[in-house]
């Protein structure tokens, strides 16, 4: 089944510094990658989202790049806020068999914790 | 917010019971899911459902099981085979393949069950 490795686990980074998230995956078949937020005691919310025809996707502070062949993905948080603190999880997606529902395999997270 | 329903917030077990948790969507979602989330290790796939009485196991089935009987709901029942259930457990939600390009998941808050 699909692996998807995250790192690093904790990211401390000083206010308006870049932050950057990085994921890898092991199934050729996976073609859907979203970045999951979780802020303390909350649902996780999707942040930004891409799909394997695209090498990357920026909105607004945040970016997305995709290198299928090495299949790895990365998130770019720009101008760090303290509201951007929170645990950030990515994933990888493929349908199931029969073409029946995305399965979302996530990583473990990355703690990010924007210094004032 | 969300439109993704889940109860009780905080859920206690003794030993050897059954506890069920309630999953209610009103998004029109054809699909549904359960994880686990434990520190440090994401969230794990524990069953999910594409269509009414339909259902697949993910990862982590066992210990647990799960009913569809209405679209909107997609109740997880902890049974006292599974032997550490202290977790952070989310349902989720989103389209089917067919219906988006996408099939975002969508999360509820949550419910944190803990052993007596």
């Amino acid at each position: 089944g699909e692996n998807v490795e995250q790192h690093p686990s904790t990211l401390s980074v000083q206010e308006g510094d870049s932050a950057v998230i990085k994921c890898t995956y092991s199934d050729s078949a996976s073609n859907y990658f979203p970045w999951y937020k979780q802020e303390l005691g909350k649902r996780p919310q999707l942040i930004i989202d891409i799909r394997s025809n695209v090498g990357e996707k920026k909105d607004q502070r945040i970016a997305v790049t995709l290198n299928k062949t090495a299949k790895h993905f990365s998130l770019h948080i720009t101008e760090t806020q303290p509201e951007d603190s929170a645990v950030y999880f990515c994933a990888a997606s493929k349908r199931g068999p029969g073409g029946s529902a995305r399965q979302l395999t996530f990583g473990s997270g990355t703690q990010l914790t924007v210094l004032p | 917010d969300g439109g993704i329903t889940q109860s009780p917030k905080y859920l206690f077990r003794k030993e050897g019971q059954n506890v069920t948790l309630s999953c209610e969507q009103n998004l029109n979602h054809d699909a549904m899911y359960w994880y686990r989330q434990d520190p440090g290790q994401g969230l794990r796939l524990i069953y999910y459902s594409q269509i009414v009485n339909d259902f697949q196991k993910g990862d982590i089935a066992e210990g647990y099981s799960v009913s569809r009987e209405k679209k909107e709901s997609f109740p997880l029942t902890v049974t006292s085979a599974q032997k550490n259930p202290t977790a952070f457990y989310l349902c989720a939600s989103s389209t089917i393949p067919g219906q988006g390009t996408k099939n975002i998941q969508y999360f509820g808050a949550g419910t944190r069950l803990s052993v007596l």
